[in-house]
C-alpha cells in the first residue's frame, strides 16, 4: 500500500509569481510512479506532470516542474508565471501494482 | 475521441434505491476504475478492472458492485443506496496497467441520497 498526504489545504500566489505544492509519500516499493493532477471548477481531472521513481531527473512540463527527492519521499510541484487558469484544487498521486492512491488536494488560488 | 464516458452526470436518489452509473472508455484500455470524490478526502478507489471479466476490490468496496463484461464497459452497481454514499464518482481507465501509466478520468457523476 502507499499513502500520499498533501499538507497544504489552501495556497494561494500572485499571478506571474512562483508557487510550490507540496506532496510526501510512503511506500515499501522501489518501483513506483508519482503524479500531479489538476482539477478546475469545471471538475475533470487533469494530468499535469508525471514522474517515474528509478528516474533521477525531475519531471518538467512547460511551466510545471517537480523537485523528487527520493530519499525524503517528497515530490513537489512548482508551477512557474502562475496564471489566472492555474486555479484549480491540485492531487498529488502515486501507484505501485495495480491501484492509484490520491492525496486530500491543495486549493490554489492565483491573485490577479 | 471520447476518451472516458460517464451517465448520468447528475442523480438524486433516495435510501434504498438502486441504480448503475455507467462508463464506457473507446480507447482500448485494459485498466478502468471508479472512484468517490468527497471533500478533504481528495479521491478513493471503489473497485478496479485489469481486463475483461477480471474486477477486484480497491480501498472502499462496501456496498457498490462491479462488473466488467467487455474491455470497454465498467459500471457501478449500488444496490440499496445510502446517504453515506453521496459523493461525486469518477470512472478512469488506462493502459498497460503496473507501467505507471497515467488514468484517463471521466467528467464525474455527482450523486445526491436522500
Amino acid at each position: 500500500a502507499q499513502t500520499v498526504t498533501q499538507s497544504q489545504p489552501e495556497m494561494s500566489v500572485q499571478e506571474a509569481e512562483t508557487v510550490t505544492l507540496s506532496c510526501t509519500y510512503d511506500t515499501s516499493e522501489s518501483d513506483y510512479y508519482l503524479f500531479w493532477y489538476k482539477q478546475p471548477p469545471s471538475r475533470q481531472m487533469i494530468l499535469v506532470i508525471r514522474q517515474e521513481a528509478y528516474k533521477q531527473q525531475n519531471a518538467t512540463e512547460n511551466r510545471f516542474s517537480v523537485n523528487f527527492q527520493k530519499a525524503a519521499k517528497s515530490f513537489s510541484l512548482k508551477i512557474s508565471d502562475s496564471q489566472l487558469g492555474d486555479a484549480a484544487m491540485y492531487f498529488c498521486a502515486g501507484t505501485t501494482g495495480n491501484q492509484f492512491y490520491f492525496g486530500t488536494g491543495t486549493s490554489l488560488t492565483v491573485i490577479p | 475521441n471520447a476518451g472516458v464516458t460517464q451517465t448520468p452526470k447528475f442523480q438524486v436518489l433516495k435510501t434504498g434505491q438502486s441504480m448503475t452509473l455507467q462508463c464506457a472508455q473507446d480507447m482500448n484500455h485494459e485498466y478502468m476504475s471508479w472512484y468517490r470524490q468527497d471533500p478533504g478526502m481528495g479521491l478513493r478507489l471503489i473497485h478496479y478492472s485489469v481486463g475483461a471479466g477480471i474486477t477486484d476490490q480497491g480501498e472502499v468496496p462496501n456496498g457498490y458492485n462491479v462488473s466488467r463484461s467487455t474491455t470497454e464497459d465498467f459500471p457501478l452497481r449500488l444496490l440499496s443506496a445510502a446517504p453515506s454514499q453521496t459523493s461525486v464518482y469518477f470512472c478512469a481507465s488506462s493502459y498497460l496497467w503496473g507501467e505507471g501509466q497515467p488514468q484517463h478520468f471521466g467528467d464525474g457523476t455527482r450523486l445526491s441520497i436522500l
